[in-house]
């Protein structure tokens, strides 16, 4: 089954830890997202890359950081300095173009900083 | 960057009654405007999507129209049923960024 996956589903932290979300996608697409989803706010994209070996800041980048070493893997690290992390965050991916085309989501992973 | 407003924030209706959601954008360049639909606890999935040089698409209940003018563009449910509860968002993009509104509530009561 061709598909994203996300983990952990839930993770708690503690303040002033770095925590890293992990997500694979098995649908050799070039393109990774990862968007943060909070009540009331729709999604806000946080990095995207599209290809390996290369990232750009979405709109909320600042207290995030992400890698990109191979096309199956784009992890997601909320450092010590995102002031409010807790939140759901949301992996996706697609085929870039021209133009933009669908978007593939995992089922997200929730973070609460206790 | 595009800014997406999308209304109404929740909305109740009767099985079997229609449900449209309305969504404004601001950057006259976006060119495609998908909707997706978020069920409890997953990650949102693809319904319809339009672009920018068509004015109405349909798929069995569900359709979207685009007013390019405007700025503005809708999704529509008929006959709508229980399993179209959910959480539904639209989304404005031009290249390689989507923009999503906030999100509309859709209940269905039986």
């Amino acid at each position: 089954d061709g598909g994203i996956t996300q983990s952990p589903k839930y993770l708690f932290r503690k303040e002033g830890q770095n925590v890293t979300l992990s997500c694979e996608q098995n649908l050799n697409h070039d393109a990774m997202y990862w968007y943060r989803q909070d009540p009331g706010q729709g999604l806000r994209l946080i990095y995207y890359s599209q290809i390996v070996n290369d990232f750009q800041k979405g709109d909320i980048a600042e207290g995030y950081s992400v890698s990109r070493e191979k096309k199956e893997s784009f992890p997601l690290t909320v450092t010590s300095a995102q002031k409010n992390p807790t939140a759901f965050y949301l992996c996706a991916s697609s085929i870039p173009g021209i133009s933009t085309g669908e978007l593939f989501f995992g089922e997200g992973s929730r973070l609460t900083v206790l | 960057g595009e800014n997406v407003e999308q209304h109404p924030s929740t909305l109740s209706v009767q099985e079997g009654d229609s449900a449209v959601i309305k969504c404004t954008y601001s950057d006259s360049a976006s060119n495609y405007f998908p909707w997706y639909k978020q069920e409890l606890g997953k990650g949102p999935q693809l319904i319809i999507d339009i672009r920018s040089n068509v004015g109405e698409k349909k798929d069995q209940r569900i359709a979207v129209t685009l007013n390019k003018t405007a700025k503005h563009f809708s999704l529509h449910i008929t006959e709508t049923q229980p399993e179209d509860s959910a959480v539904y968002f639209c989304a404005a993009s031009y290249y390689y960024k989507l923009s999503f509104g906030a999100g509309t509530t859709v209940t269905v009561r039986a």
